[in-house]
């Protein structure tokens, strides 16, 4: 079976700081990784993928992320954080291999920005 | 507006009702997914389709709970006798599936269902 974590419930960061929100999964094949972002009262918004090649994926918004396979993780980075970046960050993950489709989910890292 | 729509945006309803929601994915996509998110959690996988099939289903989606995508384009999820467990934002995703490739998920604004 194929699961998420991630760590902190809470990140709080000042604006202009560097930001990173941890994400570790656990899979038995090689995995697709995503970061998505939630507004409130709105859906899900793709930020970027790993799926395959260079470790580092770059995204929307000025966001990346490092694929690191010996430590299985994938922390999403911004050299520089906005106030309009607060909100919920979800890192997701599927295996390459096999019939199953779906995404599983983290619970999710509430990002606030102070200005 | 070229992105997955749901409809409605929020539903109130009485314990042992039933409900039903749609969702219009993005015109090319071929996969539709739909999800469960309840307060605090992220979402979690019910049910998938390619084109009209229904391909896989969580054993989240009790008996009570059937989707469907007749032709391939829009699909509903009906709620037979509404729980208070079934609370939640319901998310709809489309994707375009091709080859070998996995392309991301779109998803629409959610579907938040209140059962008194």
């Amino acid at each position: 079976a194929q699961s998420v974590a991630q760590p902190e419930d809470q990140v709080n960061v000042a604006e202009g700081n560097p930001l990173t929100v941890k994400c570790t999964y656990s899979v038995s094949g090689n995995p697709y990784l995503f970061w998505y972002v939630q507004y409130p009262n709105r859906g899900l918004q793709f930020l970027l993928k790993y799926i395959t090649g260079d470790n580092l994926v770059k995204g929307s918004y000025g966001f990346e992320a490092e694929f690191n396979k010996s430590q299985t993780s994938f922390h999403l980075k911004k050299p520089s954080a906005l106030v309009s970046d607060s909100a919920l960050y979800f890192c997701a993950v599927r295996v390459i291999s096999g019939s199953a489709r779906q995404l599983t989910f983290g619970s999710g890292t509430q990002l606030t920005v102070l200005p | 507006d070229t992105g997955v729509s749901q409809n409605p945006r929020h539903k109130i309803t009485k314990r042992g009702q039933n409900v039903t929601f749609r969702c219009d994915p993005i015109s090319e996509h071929n996969r539709l997914y739909w999800y469960r998110q309840t307060l605090g959690q992220g979402p979690e996988f019910l049910t998938y389709f390619q084109n009209e099939a229904q391909l896989e289903k969580s054993r989240l989606l009790s008996d009570r709970f059937s989707a469907e995508r007749p032709k391939g384009s829009f699909s509903t999820l009906e709620i037979q006798r509404t729980e208070q467990g079934d609370s939640a934002m319901y998310l709809c995703a489309s994707s375009l599936s091709s080859g070998y490739s996995y392309n991301e998920q779109f998803f629409g604004p959610g579907t938040r269902l209140t059962v008194l």
